[in-house]
């Protein structure tokens, strides 16, 4: 299983971050494992920010600290998830990452590959 | 409340044992998971459960828990183990992974 992480380095302001992992070797829409992102900057550390996943339907949650601005989504017609995040400010510039957990791990046991985001004008 | 504490930093002679831990209140009901992240690269879970491996992951790693606090133990560090380890929890509702830990650095001298 790989996840491949893809989207631009460089948000202004303001602006809506956005990145797609997208999965091999694996579904999105499996019902054994739910697709988290996760960041990771020097004045938070690693920061779970949020999660879809498959039980019959589609389900998603975020985290307290971003719940007003963050989506996580499953890919429309690709075997891939999304992140969304609303009105970046500079610190919200970290590394992130896409992660697999799967229910009976309880532990994410698959990592992208990381993108560097940096809020900026 | 929702933090895991971890000491920032120790040092373990090669060949030695050592103990990184965990403290947090969400520990009480969930498991802890183990990651290990080396300079410029993702993490890579190491333990998770009450004490299980991944595959690939050599049994010098283990996992133990107690009350409030997980641990992880290295038995017989190599300097390859030099990195930055993480725990992982659960918040407090039980449902979420929302709960990582500050990190220590281990060093192997």
């Amino acid at each position: 299983v790989q996840l491949l992480q893809s989207g631009p380095g460089l948000v202004k302001p303001s602006q809506t971050l956005s990145l797609t992992c997208s999965i091999s070797g694996d579904s999105v829409s499996s019902n054994a494992a739910a697709w988290n992102w996760i960041r990771q900057s020097p004045a938070r550390g690693l920061e779970w920010l949020g999660r879809t996943y498959y039980r019959s339907q589609w389900y998603s949650d975020s985290a307290v600290s971003v719940k007003s601005r963050v989506t996580v989504n499953p890919g429309t017609s690709k075997n891939q998830f999304s992140l969304h995040l609303t009105s970046v400010t500079p610190e919200d510039t970290a590394v992130y990452y896409c992660a697999r957990r799967l229910w009976d791990v309880d532990g994410f046991d698959i990592w992208g590959q990381g993108t560097m985001v940096t809020v900026s004008s | 409340s929702s933090e895991l504490t971890q000491d920032p930093a120790v040092s373990v002679a090669l060949g030695q044992t050592v103990r990184i831990t965990c403290q947090g209140d969400t520990l009480r009901s969930s498991y802890a998971s183990w990651y290990q992240q080396k300079p410029g690269q993702a993490p890579v879970l190491v333990i998770y459960g009450r004490n299980s491996r991944p595959s690939g992951i050599p049994d010098r790693f283990s996992g133990s828990d107690s009350g409030n606090t997980a641990s992880l133990t290295i038995t017989g560090a190599q300097a390859e183990d030099e990195a930055d380890y993480f725990c992982n929890s659960r918040d407090m509702s039980g449902n979420l992974p929302a709960v990582f830990g500050t990190g220590t650095k281990v060093t192997v001298l």
